[in-house]
């Protein structure tokens, strides 16, 4: 899989917009962007994923630049329930490959 | 509760014992994976099974034997085990292998000490 570099955290104020980075400059036509978090003693929870149009779901926003060497997730109203460590992962959709994490972006959302 | 269930949540295990992880997952997936985690690791994968053939083993040691009965059941078999094995070992599954179908489910884990 393609590598991505995260910020190592990040902080944010509760109930304001958190955008968290990702560059992939290497990413190929056919890798798909995941985003996945990790809440303290949990196991990591899907977040989304796109290909190549920013996507949006009840969670997040996926926010893919034109070029796809980077892309953002956008939590829009950030809770304390959100602190958590957020990873980005690229997966090659031509083949039926496994998923592999990074060390991730560990968020602080403070009162 | 994600729909991913493993059992037991703790676990304690000498050296020489042999312990079982379990995992259990009703979602109708069709690949199931085990993960390790280690403090201030990254996740690593160690094993991935599809349609219960194994299809991927990340050079994992022979103390951890992996056995997947059927798409809803995977587990982790231990022996032999060393103290730096401890770690929150984590179950997954995902309704195939396509990167671009919805993402995979993780459970919350096993935390095993080897003493």
């Amino acid at each position: 899989d393609a590598k991505t570099t995260q910020p190592n955290s990040m902080e944010s104020n509760e109930e304001e917009p958190v955008h968290l980075p990702c560059n992939h400059s290497t990413i190929s036509g056919t890798d798909y962007i995941h985003w996945y978090r990790q809440l303290p003693s949990q196991g990591p929870e899907y977040v989304i994923h796109g290909l190549t149009s920013n996507v949006n779901n009840r969670m997040a926003s996926l926010a893919i630049a034109e070029d796809r060497k980077s892309s953002t997730l956008i939590l829009h109203r950030a809770t304390l329930r959100d602190a958590a460590v957020y990873y980005c992962i690229l997966r090659d959709g031509r083949s039926s490959n496994d998923m592999r994490f990074g060390a991730g972006t560990r968020l602080t959302v403070k009162p | 509760e994600t729909g991913v269930t493993q059992t037991p949540r703790h676990l304690v295990m000498g050296m020489t014992n042999k312990k079982s992880l379990k995992c259990e997952q009703h979602l109708g997936h069709n690949a199931m994976y085990w993960y390790k985690q280690s403090a201030k690791k990254p996740l690593e994968l160690m094993f991935v099974y599809n349609f219960k053939e194994q299809t991927e083993n990340n050079s994992v040691p022979s103390r951890f034997s992996p056995e997947c009965p059927n798409s809803s059941h995977l587990f982790l078999h231990l022996h032999t085990l060393q103290p730096e094995d401890s770690a929150l070992y984590l179950c997954a599954s995902s309704q195939d292998l396509r990167p671009g179908t919805y993402g995979y489910t993780f459970g919350s884990g096993t935390r095993l000490t080897v003493v």
